[in-house]
């Protein structure tokens, strides 16, 4: 089976510019979260979906962010304008309730806003 | 507020030895689950184990064996017989679901395991 697919893996981008990133979680998974990881913050939760309907979004930094779910097979995550700070690999993970909490990861998207 | 605590940033061991990754957690709920995964020099996060609040019964896999303890909150991590294979960033997280459903986990900083040939 397919795990969380996200595109692109890598992305350079000038500050100002528009960012989007996505994510395609496994398929029948209800839940989906968005990730970021730095060396200074770590690993912390920017928002999550449950059944495409976002559920916690006080992890997104400020207004720049903004996070849709289309459809359950179907995420992205857009950063307008992006900053140098915003550089982070920004990780996608899904999981199905059945099974209680078990986020798998996808393979992150690392951002580099110079 | 929940909270995940990894005290040992960075371990270094020589092949074959044992080694152990502490976790120390702070929650108000009683029901909680605890993972470990792990982050080899790839990059991508693998899980390893959850544990919930209600099931204290340590776990062993191969070579990995996980501690749990409620009067501590503490759920360690133990790899035996080490091999270089498992050098990466070992994470500890915690999730607070509320009326059966997901929410989003809650990392420790990581600790960076060495494996030394």
């Amino acid at each position: 089976d397919a795990g969380v697919i996200q595109s692109p893996r890598h992305e350079v981008t000038e500050m100002g510019q528009e960012v989007t990133l996505r994510c395609k979680p496994i398929s029948g998974h209800d839940y989906l979260f968005w990730y970021r990881q730095t060396m200074m913050r770590g690993l912390e939760l920017l928002i999550y979906f449950n059944n495409n309907v976002p559920i916690d979004d006080s992890g997104m930094p400020e207004d720049r962010f903004s996070a849709k779910m289309p459809n359950a097979s179907f995420s992205t995550l857009k950063i307008q304008p992006s900053e140098p700070r915003d550089s982070a690999v920004y990780f996608c993970a899904s999981t199905w309730t059945g099974i209680t909490d078990t986020q798998y990861f996808g393979p992150g998207t690392r951002l580099t806003v110079l | 507020a929940q909270k995940v605590t990894q005290a040992q940033t960075e371990i270094s061991v020589v092949e074959k030895e044992d080694v152990t990754l502490d976790c120390v957690y702070e929650t108000r709920d009683t029901t909680y689950y605890l993972f470990w995964y792990k982050q080899p020099p790839s990059g991508e996060l693998v899980f390893l184990i959850r544990r919930n609040s209600f099931d204290e019964q340590n776990e062993i896999s191969g070579r990995y064996s996980w501690n749990f303890q409620k009067s501590t909150s503490s759920f360690n991590f133990t790899i035996t017989a080490s091999q270089v294979v498992d050098s990466a960033v070992y994470f500890c997280a915690l999730s607070e679901p509320a009326g059966g459903g997901a929410d989003g986990l809650t990392f420790g900083k990581g600790t960076h395991l060495i494996i030394q040939p």
